[in-house]
């Protein structure tokens, strides 16, 4: 069974700051990974998907990672702003995805 | 660009009632794939239908039936309601880029948040 974590649980920096939230799976039979943001009580926003031939992809400011033999995955967002706090999930696709537990995370102005 | 639809946003229930969740996919997509997500939890894999037919199942309780109509929309049924059914249900498409394999991207809607008092 695929399980996918995510570390840490939440993260706060100072506004300005670069940072890299991190996810691994334990099946690497994976077709791809998303990452989505997702604000209090509301939907999933889609910010990057990387096949899983692909070893990154690239949106503005955010980068993700793929290492599929080692089943890991970061998002490295540049110059984080106020806006960016929300909780991240990264999520692996076998058909269903299956989500991670998702890091929190809170940009201080 | 169209997105998928969810309806209605919010329903609010009383336990032992039914429910129904609604679900419009993007225009020529033929999967559906019906998500959980309790409160505090990560979203959980119910049910998905490809061309009108249940392609996969998750940790759906018996209670919930679902299925996928002739024009691609999708319905999650949900009978004898209990107060751990309170979540937010998010329905997903995607279009199917082969036959054998699904490297199929999935586009989510904005969830229908349902209450069970």
């Amino acid at each position: 069974k695929q399980e996918v974590t995510q570390i840490p649980a939440a993260l706060s920096v100072p506004e300005g700051e670069n940072l890299v939230l991190n996810c691994s799976f334990t099946d690497s039979a994976i077709y791809n990974l998303q990452w989505f943001r997702q604000d209090p009580g509301k939907g999933l926003t889609s910010l990057l998907l990387i096949q899983s031939s692909q070893r990154e992809q690239t949106s503005g400011r955010l980068n993700a990672s793929l290492d599929k033999s080692s089943g890991r995955s970061t998002l490295y967002i540049a110059a984080s702003q106020p806006g960016d706090s929300a909780t991240y999930l990264c999520a692996v696709t076998h058909g269903k995805l299956t989500f991670g537990t998702g890091t929190r995370l809170t940009i201080i102005p | 660009a169209a997105g998928v639809i969810q309806s209605p946003r919010h329903l609010i229930k009383e336990k032992r009632e039914t429910a129904t969740l609604k679900c419009y996919p993007i225009p020529r997509h033929d999967t559906v794939y019906w998500y959980q997500q309790g409160p505090g939890q990560d979203p959980q894999f119910l049910i998905s239908f490809y061309e009108k037919m249940q392609s996969d199942k998750g940790s759906i309780p018996d209670r919930f039936s679902a299925q996928q109509f002739s024009d691609y929309h999708s319905e999650l049924n949900m009978s004898s309601l209990e107060l751990g059914d309170s979540a937010l249900y998010f329905c997903a498409s995607s279009r199917r880029v082969t036959v054998t394999i699904a490297k199929n991207i999935q586009y989510f809607g904005a969830g229908t948040r349902l209450s069970v008092l």
